[in-house]
């Protein structure tokens, strides 16, 4: 049973292009989380996720970024116009109820 | 809203010696605790988990954990510790309608010495 998967791993942008970042759940798992982790900190959450809905993206900055998870394929966050300041690790995590399950991370580096 | 404390942002420890490390958080109902650990470069790996029943859990490596209502602690310990146990700890508490909506602290990073 594979788990989280997430990639790229490593992902370079310049400043001003797209960044897609991909989440494929683990078998069986409806619900996506995403968590992004800056620097030296803890991992914060962004956005929530079942089939096709967005259910709380209560950590979403408001512009630039957005997230899906159609009905088949992973699970995207998207970046746009990206800027240093969206360097960091970001984290997506599946469960079936309580339990978050983590990827291994991409982390983003803006230059 | 949750928060999660974790005030030790550092901690050295030798091996074969015990370790706690510190979690308060703040939640109105009865919360969902979790400590991860997260190794340089990699995802986070679960190490045990509170969602309600016997306030002393076991987790996976030897880790346990307390959960104590009236201090709002959930503190991570292990009798004696390993090389391989450095890395980064993350106490997080899960919401009410939404286990897995993870608020985290800011993080342990454990050295070990030989």
């Amino acid at each position: 049973n594979a788990g989280v998967m997430q990639n790229p791993r490593h992902l370079v942008r310049r400043r001003g292009q797209e960044a897609r970042l991909r989440c494929s759940p683990m078998k069986g798992h409806s619900h996506v989380y995403w968590y992004r982790q800056l620097p030296e900190e803890g991992l914060k959450f962004m956005v929530y996720l079942q089939k096709e809905n967005i259910i709380d993206e209560s950590g979403m900055p408001k512009e630039r970024f957005s997230a899906e998870f159609p009905k088949e394929g992973p699970s995207i966050l998207r970046i746009q116009q990206v800027v240093r300041g969206d360097s960091a690790a970001y984290f997506c995590a599946s469960s079936l109820d309580a339990e978050a399950f983590f990827g291994q991370g991409t982390r983003l580096t803006v230059v | 809203a949750q928060s999660v404390t974790q005030p030790d942002i550092h901690i050295t420890v030798s091996e074969g010696a015990s370790l706690e490390l510190r979690c308060n958080y703040s939640y109105g109902a009865t919360p969902y605790l979790f400590w991860y650990v997260q190794s340089p470069g990699q995802g986070l790996q679960l190490l045990l988990k509170y969602f309600s029943g016997d306030t002393l859990v076991q987790g996976i490596k030897g880790f346990e954990a307390e959960f104590k209502r009236s201090q709002s602690s959930f503190n991570l310990r292990k009798p004696s510790v390993h090389w391989s146990d450095a890395a980064e700890y993350f106490c997080a508490v899960g919401d009410t309608g939404t286990a897995s909506k993870l608020t985290f602290g800011t993080g342990t990073r454990l050295q070990v010495t030989l």
